[in-house]
């Protein structure tokens, strides 16, 4: 079982303000993720990492972005948030292993008002 | 086309009994692996079970069972004496090949599955 943090839990933002949601997770994967799910869906790929100064965009277009500056951390943020971006966004992590199972994190509900 | 298919948007099961949760998959790749998720109304993603395509025992790990049907690319799910904290969404998800983006997730719409007392 995964050790994976993310802080907000909730955010309530005004439009135009600058955000970064917080992914830690403490078990050493090298490979990180961010998903987005709107209520009741299904996740979305934004964005992934295979390691440090590793990034990628993943299947669904995105005005975030991301960061891997270590190993543990994988930021994600927007730089002027919009009501469109108002949904659930859950970071995971996994080894690279046959199986490389996700870890996800709590997640953090954003509302751009 | 989609590659991950829950045809059951909505589940009802009574307390203790079982219930199959559907998913269905579509992929040419030999090398693939299945999971699926529990997501509470809380939010968080919670991992539950895992078949690759090639074990040949169907994988079970508690109350949850995973019933592998490879020529049916079918990988349902079976929760044997449903609890009320069973209640929750349930996604079942694909992983096509190893490594790299091919080690990425393609989830499915996902199950409400909601046991009634």
């Amino acid at each position: 079982e995964a050790d994976i943090y993310q802080t907000p839990r909730y955010l309530v933002i005004g439009t135009g303000k600058k955000i970064t949601l917080e992914c830690s997770q403490t078990m050493g994967h090298d490979k990180m993720y961010w998903y987005q799910q709107d209520p009741g869906m299904e996740l979305h790929l934004i964005h992934y990492s295979y390691g440090v100064n590793s990034t990628e965009k993943g299947d669904l277009s995105s005005e975030s972005t991301v960061s891997r500056i270590r190993t543990e951390h994988f930021p994600l943020t927007l730089e002027s948030a919009r009501p469109s971006h108002t949904s659930q966004y859950l970071c995971a992590s996994s080894e690279f292993t046959y199986q490389e199972t996700q870890y996800f994190g709590p997640g953090t509900r954003l509302l751009v008002l | 086309a989609q590659k991950i298919t829950q045809t059951q948007p909505g589940m009802f099961v009574q307390e203790k009994e079982a219930v199959t949760l559907d998913c269905t998959y579509d992929t040419s790749d030999q090398s693939y692996g299945l999971f699926w998720y529990k997501q509470p109304s809380s939010g968080e993603m919670i991992f539950l079970i895992y078949q690759g395509s090639y074990d040949e025992q169907n994988a079970t790990e508690g109350r949850y069972s995973l019933n592998f049907q490879k020529a049916r690319k079918s990988a349902n799910l079976v929760i044997s004496a449903s609890q009320l904290g069973d209640s929750a969404m349930y996604f079942c998800a694909m992983r096509e090949g190893y490594g790299g983006s091919q080690g990425n997730l393609i989830f499915g719409k996902g199950t409400k599955l909601s046991v009634k007392p």
